[in-house]
Formats: C-alpha cells, sequence, structure tokens
C-alpha cells in the first residue's frame, strides 16, 4: 500500500514569496491534516478534512495560510507571503474515515523562509 | 480534549525495558489512549493504542489501569534505533490528533 506522498521535500524562499505544498493521501482515506512542526515542537494541527469539506481550521493562520481538498483527494498547503517564523516541517496526515485509528504521515516538506 | 502530560525526556541503555508514562486525568469515557513514534527528519509513526487494561503488539505494550487517567508505554529490550520522541495522546470524538511536546527516548550503548 503506497503512504501519504508529500512534495516537495525541501524548500527555500525569501520572507515575503509564496509557497505550495502538496499532499496526495493514501487512497480511500476521507480525513486529511496538515501540521506545522517547529524544530523541538510536537507537531501543531494547522487544519483537517473530511473529504473535501473542513472540519478544523481554528489554528491556520488565515491572513496568510490558505489549504483545499479538492474532490476530497489531494489536497495543498500555501503560505502567502511568507514570514522568517514560518520556517518548520509541514506534515500531511491521512486517516481512512471518522472514528478510525491509526493515522498515517508522510515525510513532511522542510520550508525555511530567508 | 483529554490533555497529557509526559516526561520531557529520557535514557536508557540498550538492552532494557522502557517505561514511559503518560497522565491524561480528564479522558473522556470513549477516548482511546494512541501513541505514536517520531525519528528524525520523519514523520510520526503510529505505535499503539489501548482503552484499558493491557494492549500488546510486535513493538510495544500499552498498560492502562482502571481509572484510566494515566498509561504506560513499555519498549522490551530497546535499541540504539529505538532513539525517537514518543507522543502520547487521545484522540477526542472529532477525530483531532494534537500532539504535545513529547518524550525525547536517548538509547545510550
Amino acid at each position: 500500500e503506497a503512504g501519504v506522498a508529500q512534495s516537495p521535500r525541501y524548500k527555500i524562499i525569501e520572507k515575503r514569496q509564496s509557497v505550495a505544498f502538496w499532499c496526495n493521501p493514501i487512497s480511500g482515506h476521507a480525513t486529511l491534516y496538515w501540521y506545522q512542526q517547529i524544530l523541538g515542537q510536537g507537531p501543531k494541527l494547522l487544519i483537517q478534512f473530511q473529504n473535501n469539506g473542513v472540519v478544523d481550521d481554528s489554528q491556520l493562520p488565515k491572513d496568510r495560510f490558505s489549504a483545499e481538498r479538492l474532490k476530497g483527494v489531494d489536497s495543498t498547503l500555501k503560505i502567502q507571503p511568507a514570514k522568517l517564523e514560518d520556517s518548520a516541517v509541514y506534515l500531511c496526515a491521512s486517516r481512512p474515515n471518522r472514528g478510525g485509528t491509526e493515522a498515517f504521515f508522510g515525510q513532511g516538506t522542510r520550508l525555511t523562509v530567508v | 480534549l483529554a490533555k497529557t502530560t509526559q516526561p520531557i525526556s529520557m535514557d536508557s541503555y540498550e538492552g532494557q525495558e522502557v517505561n514511559i508514562t503518560c497522565s491524561h486525568n480528564n479522558i473522556a469515557t470513549n477516548d482511546y489512549i494512541t501513541w505514536y513514534q517520531q525519528f528524525p527528519s520523519q514523520g510520526p509513526r503510529f505505535i499503539i493504542q489501548g482503552y484499558k487494561t493491557k494492549v500488546t503488539n510486535e513493538v510495544a505494550s500499552l498498560f492502562i489501569p482502571a481509572d484510566r487517567k494515566s498509561s504506560t508505554l513499555s519498549l522490551p529490550r530497546v535499541s540504539l534505533s529505538d532513539t525517537a520522541v514518543y507522543y502520547c495522546l487521545a484522540p477526542n470524538r472529532d477525530d483531532k490528533i494534537i500532539f504535545g511536546k513529547g518524550t525525547r527516548l536517548h538509547i545510550l550503548p
């Protein structure tokens, strides 16, 4: 079974530029999560999708971050404009359905804002 | 959402059994206790999940007392490759998966 795919693996941008991350969850998984993990900290939930609807985006900085999950499959997370404090690893995870057990994580995208 | 508390870091030696305890005083009746493992430069990986008593799989055991206010992850005979961060979670009914700071386990030769 293929895992959660994320791209790019690494990205370096200058502050005030924009960047987008892509996630392809495991086939058939209805729930998709995006996390931000700053070095030395646990992953912070940014947004949770159920199919193509948003379940929770309370921790998403909506003035600069946006996310979508068209057709309930792939998802993109965008930052515009980026700030230095956005430097982090962005993780995508998927889960079979609500009330399911384990979530499967991708390897993440490491973003460096200079 | 149940708040979990676990030690910031632990050291152990190869071949030892490691027990990491997590407290979750306000866990809800229907919440499961779930543990994830994270190696550097990788996403978290599910290890084990339980509701009460004891659960064992090929990786670890999870002990949950009757009051469910704490749980203990037990890693038998650890090796250097078990060096990682271990997270204790109690996902709620909305399927939010909220991570704390985790426990940094360092295995020494």
